[in-house]
């Protein structure tokens, strides 16, 4: 029963280096969303997808880009990291049924981003 | 595009008193409602929802809270608080756009500190 699935938990960058962020789920959600968590700002949404090769933008995209080719996953990239990205990113998904009844999002366990 | 405010940052309350956080969104119909809790370290889990119906809902932990359609407020309670509550506390509402996506957005928290 794993849920939401983060890798890595943990990461320490070098400004401008890259590197990506990915997030498994296996409730076979339709959506799936990623949020930077900063001091005093709550959960922002940076990307988020409503379906298999399907992405947006969501409050804070900028420096970032997603790919959605497996419904299963959804990954997060940093092309060029800058200190500004030193975050904590939670990875969510939710489900639509057909009433629109059920769409709590469940969590992965969070990565903590350092860049310096 | 809906909002949510928390406007208590942070609030102290001594174990085995009550407790109410408040919390007040902005969104154009009846929209879906959350608290969720995250200890520290942790990622997010749900506390309670709401999507229709009884305007008071149950949810884990002891925890309730009530739609206030006239108030635009989805408050928070407990009647009585353990040391193991303290925890960051987030309310999200979450609405579906003109496209068909659905959005999740989160307040900023309040941080509940327990007095033993």
């Amino acid at each position: 029963n794993a849920g939401v699935t983060q890798t890595p938990k943990f990461r320490v960058l070098k400004t401008g280096q890259s590197m990506t962020l990915l997030c498994a789920q296996d409730m076979n959600h339709e959506y799936m969303y990623w949020y930077r968590q900063d001091p005093g700002m709550g959960l922002r949404l940076i990307h988020y997808s409503v379906g298999e090769g399907t992405t947006a933008k969501g409050e804070v995209p900028d420096g970032y880009n997603v790919s959605r080719l497996k419904k299963q996953n959804f990954l997060l990239g940093l092309e060029s990291a800058a200190p500004s990205q030193t975050s904590v990113y939670f990875c969510a998904s939710s489900t639509l049924d057909r009433l629109f009844l059920n769409t709590e999002a469940f969590f992965g366990q969070g990565t903590r981003l350092t860049v310096v | 595009a809906q909002s949510v405010t928390q406007p208590d940052i942070h609030i102290t309350v001594s174990e085995g008193a009550s407790l109410e956080l408040r919390c007040n969104y902005s969104y154009g119909a009846t929209p879906y409602l959350f608290w969720y809790v995250q200890s520290p370290g942790q990622g997010l889990q749900l506390l309670l929802k709401y999507f229709s119906g009884d305007t008071l809902v149950q949810g884990i932990k002891g925890f309730e809270a009530e739609f206030k359609r006239s108030q635009s407020s989805f408050n928070l309670r407990k009647p009585s608080v353990h040391w193991s509550d303290a925890a960051e506390y987030f309310c999200a509402v979450g609405a579906y756009s003109g496209a068909g996506s659905y959005q999740l957005t989160f307040g900023k928290g309040t941080k509940l500190s327990v007095i033993p």
